[in-house]
């Protein structure tokens, strides 16, 4: 079974730094072709990719917040790290961590097939 | 960045009533989009992905259907679980990778 689950603080000021962290179980980013992405979603409820982290270390931003963003793995606790640096008020979405599995198409290269596992969000505030 | 864009926005309907709801994007992205149910409270659950095969476990009234600039996800006769909202993805290229708006189903 397959399970992942976002922790981290529900409240953040503005110009902090967010840490979130996704745990996960039923696979391994030890694993060829895994991945761990960041997804958040705003009140509207648009939602957002932010990140995603591959197995063999391989990151990839969403480049309208790559200045701010930084993944790391730590795979033998199962755990990905997503730091935001300079939090502003929209900011404030409920951020989830999605598994993918890393797939090839001949044109366009390799590429995640989808988001098949989520965890269930962790709703982060911007707030002074 | 590759816009996607969900209509009807929202729509109701009634048990059983067949279900189509669109996404287009604005460039060719071949068959490399997914749908994704997601009901009030919960996380995104994928339905269906590379346009048209069905996650494991999704019921078969699901379809969805496609290619290029325009696909469609088809609920064959809506069920009172099916109560969501829907969202299409597409990753096509280089990230980012972008959804849909998303499509509330409410009850008629």
């Amino acid at each position: 079974q397959i399970t992942l689950k976002e922790s981290g603080p529900t409240l953040v000021k503005p110009t902090q730094t967010l840490t979130l962290t996704c745990t996960f179980s039923g696979f391994s980013l030890r694993s060829s072709g895994v991945g761990v992405n960041w997804i958040r979603q705003t009140p509207g409820k648009a939602l957002e990719w932010l990140a995603l982290i591959y197995w063999n270390d391989d990151k990839f931003y969403n480049p309208s917040l790559n200045s701010r963003l930084t993944l790391s793995k730590d795979t033998s606790r199962n755990q990905v790290v997503l730091t935001m640096t300079n939090m502003e008020i929209v900011d404030t979405a409920t951020y989830f961590c999605a598994r993918s599995l890393r797939d090839y198409h001949f044109l366009t290269g390799y590429y995640p097939r989808s988001f098949d596992y989520w965890g269930q969000g962790t709703l982060v505030t911007v707030s002074s | 960045d590759i816009q996607m864009t969900q209509s009807p926005s929202s729509l109701s309907a009634s048990v059983g009533d067949r279900v189509t709801i669109t996404c287009r994007a604005s460039q060719s992205i071949s068959n490399y989009l997914n749908w994704y149910q997601q009901r009030s409270g919960k996380a995104p659950k994928l339905l269906i992905y590379s346009a048209s095969t069905l996650q494991s476990g999704v019921p078969s009234r699901f379809s969805g259907s496609g290619s290029g600039t325009d696909f469609t996800l088809t609920i064959s006769s809506l069920q009172p679980e099916d109560f969501a909202t829907y969202y299409c993805q597409q990753n096509h290229g280089n990230p980012p990778y972008t959804f849909g708006q998303g499509t509330k189903v409410d009850m008629k």
